[in-house]
């Protein structure tokens, strides 16, 4: 099974900073990962798709890169809105997926 | 725009089973795959099986081969996923989603996303 991991578990920083998260896979999935926000009591919804394609309606300040086993997923200026959890998903095995352990992300 | 409106909470005793719908509106519902996800309280998210309701044809994570079920009624474009021999720790909340599959010939590869999420349904597992 193809484990994956992030970092950091969780970060505090300030509106308008720079965010990184990482995720990395126990093996090449090229770019077969997506990244998704979670907000508390909601459902997840899909950011960025096949590794670094921004989804439809999502504000050009996310952004991903990455292939083969790590992945970066940025917030180029955080907003209060974007207080949430990340998860990554790889699905290079299909049918199956995995999602990454999230990272949650908080105002300081 | 497609939306997936799923049934209500839930409690259920150890042992028993539970069976949660997710209807769809909003594109051709034969021609995608669902996916279920679930969220134990405070954990992450767990893929837990897909059906592609054209085909019939329904794919498990190994962790529910045996206790899960995954069907589809075309006619009512509703999903359903059934979950047998409940206990505690199969309290969750219970997502499903557009499961949106495209081939890319460039790429020589099949690429996937979950663009579309129902509201999820609280399954509370006591006795």
């Amino acid at each position: 099974d193809i484990q994956m991991t992030q970092s950091p578990s969780s970060l505090s920083a300030s509106v308008g900073d720079r965010v990184t998260i990482t995720c990395q896979a126990s093996q090449d999935i090229s770019n077969y990962l997506n990244w998704y926000q979670q907000k508390p009591g909601k459902a997840p919804k899909l950011l960025i798709y096949d590794a670094s394609n921004l989804e439809t309606g999502v504000p050009s300040r996310f952004s991903g890169s990455g292939s083969g086993t790590d992945f970066t997923f940025t917030i180029s200026s955080l907003q209060p809105e974007d207080i949430a959890t990340y998860y990554c998903q790889q699905y290079d095995n299909l049918p199956l997926c995995t999602f990454g352990p999230g990272t949650k992300v908080d105002i300081k | 725009q497609v939306q997936l409106v799923q049934s209500g909470a839930e409690v259920k005793k150890p042992g028993s089973s539970v069976k949660v719908s997710c209807k769809a509106s909003g594109g051709t519902f034969s021609s995608y795959t669902i996916s279920w996800v679930r969220q134990a309280p405070g954990q992450g998210l767990e893929w837990m099986g897909r059906i592609i309701p054209i085909l019939g044809i329904a794919n498990y994570a190994q962790k529910f081969q045996g206790r899960v079920t995954i069907t589809a009624d075309k006619s009512t474009s509703t999903a359903y996923m059934e979950l047998s021999s409940l206990r505690s720790e199969d309290t969750a909340v219970y997502y499903c989603a557009r499961d949106y599959l495209t081939y890319r010939q460039k790429s020589s590869g099949w690429f996937r996303r979950f663009d579309y999420w129902g509201q999820g349904t609280l399954v509370t597992v006591s006795s």
